[in-house]
């Protein structure tokens, strides 16, 4: 079964430091992963997005990893700010006749002052 | 300003009503989805459609309804075979048929009954 696992479910940071969400899939044919960023009561926004050959993308402060061998990925968000707080969402793309999404439930990360 | 239009932001129905919620996206996308998010759940995929005159079922169907009239526009109507429609609904676009093929979503509507 197509599925995908992100922990920790929330998580409270202060304001400067690093933290690192973590994504777990079991997704096949994989196509690709990408990390979204979601305001409360707004769309999703991505983040990043890696293929198959891809175990590295930066954007600004988030950096995503991919290790496809054992279908994790993780985002890593440097120095944090109270913008950050919001909900991530890592979502893995599949080909089955068309593109399909698996969204995860996301981790909602607070960051406080 | 390109992008993906949901509206409205709010919407509230009664029982036994049908509501319609409208998406507008003017990226040129071939690909539309509606999905529908619950606390504590991940997305779900309500319907999509890869083509004008042409969607398809997607993992939560009942109970909805959609079209696809016009590349740009992509409706969504909860009617009121769908027992629990108090949910947040997003609708998103995608060029279908590319590898890194990235979904824009829009900003959602909160569709509450009373």
């Amino acid at each position: 079964k197509n599925q995908v696992e992100q922990s920790p479910q929330s998580l409270i940071i202060l304001e400067g430091k690093n933290c690192t969400l973590q994504c777990n899939y079991t997704v096949s044919p994989f196509s690709n992963l990408r990390w979204y960023k979601q305001d409360t009561g707004r769309g999703p926004v991505s983040l990043t997005i890696m293929t198959f050959s891809e175990n590295t993308k930066s954007n600004g402060r988030y950096t995503a990893t991919l290790d496809a061998d054992t279908k994790q990925s993780s985002l890593h968000i440097t120095a944090s700010q109270l913008s950050d707080s919001a909900s991530y969402i890592c979502v893995v793309s599949f080909y089955s006749g068309t593109y399909k999404y698996i969204f995860g439930t996301g981790t909602r990360l607070k960051v406080l002052a | 300003d390109g992008g993906i239009t949901q509206s409205p932001k709010y919407l509230f129905r009664k029982e036994g009503q049908n509501v319609t919620l409208s998406c507008e996206q003017n990226l040129n996308h071939d690909a539309m989805y509606w999905y529908r998010q619950d606390p504590g759940q991940g997305l779900r995929l309500i319907y999509y459609s890869q083509i004008v005159n042409d969607f398809q079922k997607g993992d939560i169907a009942e109970g909805y309804s959609v079209s696809r009239e016009k590349k740009e526009s992509f409706p969504l109507t909860v009617t009121s075979a769908q027992k629990n429609p108090t949910a947040f609904y997003l609708c998103a676009s995608s060029i279908v048929a590319r590898l890194n093929t990235e979904a824009f979503f829009g900003q959602g509507t909160r569709l509450t009954v009373v």
